[in-house]
C-alpha cells in the first residue's frame, strides 16, 4: 500500500513570509496528489492538486510542486496571513489495480502565522 | 447551501453503547466515505461506497457497520463501544472513483467521545 510522510509537523512563520510543507510518498504508481486545509474544529477543504503528468499547479498565493521521480511533492505559501493557520494535509491517491483506489493522508502541519 | 452534512455535530456516551452518526451529500455524487481522525490529527480511511456498494473496508473492526439507503446517505452504526473509538469522524464524498481520483468533498465531523 501507500505510505505517505509529511514534513515538518509544526511551522511557525512572521505574516508575509513564504511557507514549504513537504511530502514523499512510497509507491510510484500515484497519480493524483491534493492539498488540504483543515480549520479549527472544521473538515478537510481542499486547496490545491496536482495529478501526475504535471510538474507544477498555481493558484494565487498558493503553488504545489510534484517529483515523480524522486516521489515528492510540496506545497508552497507566499505572502502568508494571520488566516493561512490552519492544519494543512497532503494525500496521495493509489489507484487499486482492478480494484477502486483510495487517498493516503500524511500526517498533517500545523501551521502558525504570526501577525 | 451545506455540500456534506452530518449529524450529530458532537456525541458523548457510554463504553457499551450502540450509536449511529448519519451523512447526506446534496453534491450528486457517486461515492461516499467515511475517515476517522485520531487525537494526533491522523487522517484514516475506513469505509468507501460507490453507488451503494461497499467499495473499500480498511480493516475496521465489524462492530462498524455503514449502511448507504441511496446514493445520497452513507450512514455509520457502531456497536459496544470501546474508549478507543474516541475520535473526530469525517464523511466525504466524490464524484466518481476510477483510475484517477476526483476531489472529496469532506462534512464538518462528527465528535465521539466514548467514557
Amino acid at each position: 500500500g501507500e505510505n505517505v510522510e509529511q514534513h515538518p509537523s509544526t511551522l511557525s512563520v512572521q505574516e508575509g513570509d513564504s511557507a514549504v510543507i513537504k511530502c514523499t510518498y512510497s509507491d510510484s504508481a500515484s497519480n493524483y496528489f491534493p492539498w488540504y486545509k483543515q480549520e479549527l474544529g472544521k473538515g478537510p477543504q481542499l486547496i490545491i492538486d496536482i495529478r501526475s503528468n504535471v510538474g507544477e499547479k498555481k493558484d494565487q498565493r498558493i503553488a504545489v510542486t510534484l517529483n515523480k521521480t524522486a516521489k515528492h511533492f510540496s506545497l508552497h505559501i507566499t505572502e502568508t496571513q494571520p488566516e493561512d493557520s490552519a492544519v494543512y494535509f497532503c494525500a496521495a491517491w493509489l489507484a487499486g489495480g482492478t480494484s477502486y483506489g483510495k487517498l493516503t493522508f500524511g500526517q498533517g502541519t500545523i501551521l502558525t502565522v504570526h501577525p | 447551501d451545506t455540500a456534506v452534512s452530518q449529524t450529530p455535530k458532537y456525541l458523548v456516551t457510554q463504553m457499551g453503547n450502540d450509536k449511529s452518526i448519519k451523512c447526506e451529500q446534496n453534491l450528486g455524487h457517486d461515492t461516499m466515505y467515511w475517515y476517522k481522525q485520531d487525537s494526533k490529527k491522523f487522517l484514516k480511511i475506513m469505509f468507501s461506497y460507490n453507488n451503494k456498494e461497499l467499495i473499500i473496508n480498511e480493516t475496521v473492526p465489524n462492530r462498524f457497520s455503514p449502511k448507504s439507503p441511496d446514493k445520497a446517505h452513507l450512514n455509520l452504526h457502531i456497536n459496544s463501544l470501546e474508549l478507543g473509538d474516541s475520535a473526530v469522524y469525517f464523511c466525504a464524498s466524490s464524484q466518481e472513483l476510477e483510475w484517477g481520483a476526483d476531489t472529496q468533498y469532506f462534512g464538518p465531523g462528527t465528535r465521539l467521545t466514548v467514557l
